[in-house]
């Protein structure tokens, strides 16, 4: 059973820039989560899909954000516009069942915007 | 929302010593998990353990969620185990959703 998986591992960016992670979760997760962590800091929420559905955005997640997970599967998460404070690592989550089971998380990607 | 926080901050170990980790959480929780952060960002599940207690080799995790605390025990520290320690629970609210909240995190050096 493969892990989550996320591509690219890293980003380096111009500021202004448009962006696009993806983010493979293990098979058959119905749950899918994204989160960002600063350098020093705690992850952070970003958004939650259950299936395709979209159901929860942070309040961190300004109108530049757009997520995505077309048929249930993979997903992607970009970032329009890029600027420097977008510069973080982006976590990608899945887990099967309710709410409360156990989370598993990929490699992430480390997004610089220079 | 609820809030976690974790203590010490920063613990330096010689090789050998054992040590415990805190994590106080400020309400119910459906879910709480340790993670181990590699130096390359990546978060390693260590424990799932909303409630009672766990071992796996020399790391070993206790939660008593009717005080709201959980702990992490390391046994015979060794340089592998340096890295940033994470308590992460999910909120027991039914709008919760399932997403985790982080505490800040404990960072663990071991010297040889």
């Amino acid at each position: 059973d493969t892990g989550v998986s996320q591509d690219p591992r890293h980003k380096i960016t111009k500021r202004g820039q448009n962006v696009t992670f993806r983010c493979d979760p293990i098979s058959e997760h119905n749950r899918l989560y994204w989160y960002r962590q600063t350098l020093g800091q705690g992850p952070e929420f970003l958004t939650y899909f259950q299936n395709e559905a979209q159901l929860e955005k942070s309040r961190l997640l300004s109108d530049r954000f757009s997520a995505e997970r077309p048929k249930g599967s993979f997903s992607t998460l970009e970032i329009q516009r890029t600027e420097q404070g977008d510069s973080a690592m982006y976590l990608c989550a899945s887990s099967l069942g309710v709410a409360g089971v156990e989370q598993y998380f990929g490699p992430g990607t480390r997004l610089t915007v220079t | 929302g609820i809030q976690v926080e974790q203590s010490p901050p920063d613990l330096i170990l010689q090789e050998g010593a054992n040590s415990t980790l805190r994590c106080n959480f400020s309400d119910s929780v459906n879910n709480l998990q340790w993670f181990h952060q590699n130096p390359w960002g990546q978060l390693i599940n260590l424990f799932y353990i909303p409630s009672g207690t766990k071992q796996n080799g020399r790391l070993s995790a206790t939660t008593v969620a009717t005080e709201r605390y959980s702990l992490l025990y390391i046994s015979s520290s060794q340089t592998t185990d340096s890295g940033v320690y994470f308590c992460a629970v999910v909120g027991g609210r039914s709008d919760s959703w399932g997403k985790l909240q982080f505490g800040a995190g404990t960072q663990v050096v071991v010297t040889p």
